[in-house]
């Protein structure tokens, strides 16, 4: 079964309003999560880096006060999108590996990514 | 104007989940009603909240309503399946809000 849950799974809203994405991994603790988002046909982009009880890691060109993460326990990692608008409009996916020692070549869980249309 | 939204628009969401659908209106108004649709179907009334910070709680759905924020929610805990429907928020009787169709997949 899925070891990493995404919720929603797709959320259509108007030009504006603020989307909260959830990440959870669902058997283990993750002091990382990472955020990716996908445009049709594309491959995936890492946004930013979810880190546990500190601030988040944004990629460059990622605007930290439009996708803002919260990583408040070591379940659980938010991405809200704030004042969407349509060309915010993507696939966006979340990944977490599982912690042993702190070791960083863990495989990564993705969850099942959540479709974002703004209007 | 009056004018009444709800955000999101749609809501697709996994059984077990929680969400909470927003309805946000433009003046004052001491009356906030709360309905559900199914397709085909007419409306069905959910809640009735007529006061600052009143909560309503019905099986699985919660309704809240803050006046001074011109802000109503309708909280779904653990949704399923039969939840899904379309869902309206009105202010003062029949001023509707845009709706939110939600569907929960099993």
């Amino acid at each position: 079964g899925a070891v990493v849950s995404q919720h929603p799974s797709w959320v259509i809203c108007k030009s504006g309003t603020s989307v909260k994405i959830e990440c959870r991994s669902l058997d283990f603790q993750a002091t990382t999560m990472f955020w990716y988002r996908q445009f049709p046909k594309q491959s995936l982009m890492l946004m930013a880096t979810s880190n546990e009880g500190s601030k988040a890691t944004y990629e460059q060109g990622v605007e930290k006060d439009k996708f803002l993460i919260n990583h408040a326990s070591l379940t659980l990692s938010t991405l809200t999108v704030t004042s969407a608008h349509p060309e915010d409009s993507s696939f966006y996916i979340c990944s977490a590996g599982r912690r042993r020692g702190g070791a960083s070549n863990q495989p990564q869980h993705f969850g099942d990514g959540t479709r974002l249309s703004i209007l | 104007e009056l004018k009444v939204e709800q955000n999101p628009l749609f809501l697709s969401m996994q059984e077990g989940k929680n969400y909470t659908i927003y309805c946000n209106y433009s003046t004052t108004s001491d009356r906030l009603y709360w309905y559900r649709q199914d397709p085909g179907k007419s409306l069905e009334s959910l809640f009735v909240l007529l006061s600052n910070g009143a909560v309503k709680q019905e099986g699985r759905l919660m309704a809240s309503l803050d006046t001074k924020a011109r802000l109503s929610t309708l909280h779904i805990t653990a949704a399923v399946h039969d939840l899904s429907a379309t869902y309206f928020c009105a202010v003062d009787k029949n001023i509707f809000g845009t709706g939110t169709r939600l569907k929960v997949l099993a």
